[in-house]
């Protein structure tokens, strides 16, 4: 069963212009929505989060935007750059429970072409 | 300062064989989850811990284990390696009581 749905699965995009990724889950418990970047060959780098009581987060040229009642979230990259090439992981948090462990959605394989 | 740490950077085991695998988590975290990612998948949760103890584990075997040392690094060992446990094994360390995972750059593991 995937908790986080995650698409598109690869994204082709030419510089400058706003690549969005979108994801989508089921699970309410869910209480932190982060994004991740990840280069091959390393591991996966935080971008930027958000929580459920925020409809939007800037930080930089990466923004997210949380739909809570549709329960969908997405991550825009303005001004895109050829070294924005990577891929993209949305993840979540459950509440409660006391652990940390975050659910990923696939990835989106982001490609900015110069 | 140092991000996490991970070693080794690669392993190659074969069925059948144990593996353990070391994190060091950023100065000032005391807590350390492991993932297992899956060439082409999004990374998996396998346990955290924290004060040394087993906080959360995911949906893997008991041949998945870890431990936590009094440094807060950490070990997770695998028993009884499966081909199917070829992966990239990520560390991600985070300030207890807070949201935010650093991932190191992860031990790629290949059985044969």
């Amino acid at each position: 069963q995937q908790q986080v749905k995650q698409s598109p699965q690869s994204l082709i995009v030419q510089k400058g212009g706003i690549p969005i990724i979108n994801c989508a889950y089921e699970n309410t418990a869910f209480d932190y929505f982060p994004w991740y970047q990840q280069f091959p060959g390393k591991g996966p780098a935080l971008l930027i989060a958000i929580r459920p009581d925020v409809s939007e987060k800037k930080e930089g040229r990466f923004t997210i935007s949380f739909n809570k009642s549709a329960k969908q979230f997405s991550l825009h990259i303005m001004d895109s750059q050829p070294g924005d090439s990577a891929t993209y992981f949305c993840a979540a948090r459950e509440s409660g429970g006391g652990a940390d462990g975050l659910t990923f959605g696939k990835g989106t394989h982001l490609i900015i072409q110069p | 300062d140092a991000g996490v740490t991970q070693s080794p950077t690669h392993l190659i085991k074969t069925r059948g064989q144990h593996v353990t695998l070391r994190c060091s988590p950023i100065s000032g975290h005391k807590s350390v989850s492991w993932y297992q990612q899956v060439l082409g998948q999004g990374p998996q949760f396998i346990f955290q811990y924290y004060e040394k103890e087993e906080r959360g584990r995911g949906n893997f075997p008991d041949r998945f284990s870890a431990r936590q040392f009094p440094n807060y690094s950490s070990e997770l060992n695998v028993n009884a390696l499966l081909l199917g446990d070829s992966a990239l094994y990520l560390c991600a360390s985070s300030l207890v009581g807070y949201y935010e995972q650093y991932f190191g750059p992860g031990t790629r593991l290949t059985v044969t």
